[in-house]
């Protein structure tokens, strides 16, 4: 069964970068699939952030394009987000996912605060 | 990008009930769209794909349909586990983009 779990900080001070991790098991990320970083708002609203295929390409909502990077360890099966400059408009809980097939963490809630 | 507007922001139904939500996409979006649940500290789930394909696990009582720029999401004999909100996704075009979502409460 593919699982996903992802980590990091649960407060960024603004101007800092954001950095989170997926880990990945039950399946190799270079097999297959694309691997997406998706955050929900506290009002609810959902966002597609972007994602990195199985084999490396990278594609990113052009809303954050300047700001985030998606990269990956495929020696530990894990792939990572960084979002630069955050603001308290990037307050969310953060999931990492596989949507097709549908593969999702239970997700993580980060603040951006002083 | 794809706009998706989805209503209605809420609903409340009874037991029993059929309940239905719509997304209209800004374009036609070839019938590719998802619709997702998610319960209160929860991931997402998907439920439907390609507009009316039910993924597995997902029960009967849920379908979906439409084409071009408009679609539903129907669950017909609403029970009391399907207290949810529900989103639709666009995944013909990227950035992929999500409806605003859609509450069910149990009156």
């Amino acid at each position: 069964e593919i699982q996903l779990q992802e980590s990091g900080p649960g407060l960024v001070k603004p101007s800092q970068s954001l950095s989170l991790t997926c880990s990945v098991t039950g399946y190799t990320i270079t097999s297959g699939y694309d691997w997406s970083w998706i955050r929900k708002f506290p009002g609810n609203k959902m966002e597609w952030m972007g994602y990195i295929s199985y084999s490396g390409s990278t594609n990113y909502n052009p809303s954050l394009k300047s700001r985030i990077s998606i990269t990956r360890d495929t020696s530990k099966n894990q792939f990572f987000l960084q979002l630069n400059s955050v603001t308290t408009e990037d307050t969310a809980t953060y999931y990492c996912a596989s949507m097709q097939p549908d593969y999702w963490g239970q997700g993580v809630m980060v603040t951006v605060s002083s | 990008d794809i706009q998706m507007t989805q209503s209605p922001p809420s609903l409340s139904a009874s037991l029993g009930d059929k309940v239905t939500i719509t997304c209209q996409a800004s374009q036609n979006i070839n019938k590719y769209i998802a619709w997702y649940q998610q319960k209160p500290g929860k991931a997402p789930r998907q439920l439907i794909r390609y507009t009316s394909t039910l993924v597995s696990g997902t029960p009967s009582r849920f379908s979906g349909s439409g084409s071009g720029r408009d679609y539903s999401f129907s669950i017909s004999n609403v029970e009391s586990e399907d207290i949810a909100s529900y989103y639709c996704l666009q995944y013909d075009n990227l950035p992929l983009t999500f409806g605003s979502g859609t509450k069910l409460e149990i009156k």
